[in-house]
């Protein structure tokens, strides 16, 4: 069964640091893999995705992920926060047979001033 | 720019009333996608479906939950009766077979 951890419940960070959200999941076979942000009382927006290709993916807002399939993760990355990037950020692996995604716990990004 | 609608936005009820909530996917979207968040639960799958045929609907309590697609346009979540432990925000998503899920905002439910 495929299954995805996000091992940070809470991160601070401080305005234009850089950010690294960790996501590692289980899966038997190639993976798609995704990256959601919802912002306070709104839906999950798509920050980027991974199908195939290149294991480095570019996204909205400024944001990166990296496909390692030796460690079993997709971690989001930022070079520099701002503060509108607080919110909380889900990781997700797609079943390609069945058609659903499997989600994470999510990981609450605060930005401090 | 396509989105996924749902309605109500917000629904303030009474134990052991029947609720109904709404979504219309986006136009050309095959897969269909009903999810309740809660603070102690996160993000729970309820059903989905393919083609407007329920693929899965394990994560439902089936004893007062019902999802159905009457068309390709509107898909519905009923809940009769509904409990207090049923309050939550529950979100609809559209997508084209494994892609992408486009989120509705959200129905927030609180049952007194």
């Amino acid at each position: 069964a495929q299954s995805v951890t996000q091992p940070d419940i809470h991160i601070t960070v401080s305005e234009g640091a850089s950010l690294e959200l960790r996501c590692n999941y289980s899966y038997g076979a190639t993976p798609y893999l995704f990256w959601y942000v919802q912002s306070p009382g709104q839906g999950l927006q798509l920050l980027l995705k991974y199908f195939s290709g290149d294991t480095l993916v570019q996204g909205i807002k400024g944001f990166e992920a990296e496909f390692k399939r030796s460690q079993s993760s997709f971690n989001l990355r930022k070079p520099s926060v701002h503060w509108s990037d607080a919110a909380e950020y889900f990781c997700a692996v797609g079943n390609t047979n069945a058609g659903k995604s499997t989600f994470g716990d999510g990981t609450t990004l605060t930005v401090k001033p | 720019d396509a989105r996924v609608t749902q309605t109500p936005r917000h629904k303030v009820t009474e134990m052991g009333q029947e609720v109904t909530m709404r979504c219309q996917p986006i136009l050309g979207h095959n897969t269909v996608f009903w999810y309740r968040q809660t603070m102690m639960q996160g993000l729970e799958l309820l059903a989905y479906f393919r083609n407007r045929a329920p693929l899965d609907d394990s994560g439902m309590p089936k004893d007062r939950f019902s999802a159905e697609m009457p068309d390709a346009t509107l898909a519905t979540l009923k809940i009769q009766p509904s409990e207090p432990r049923d309050s939550a925000v529950y979100f609809c998503a559209s997508g084209y077979s494994t892609d992408t899920q486009y989120f509705g905002p959200g129905t927030r439910l609180t049952v007194l």
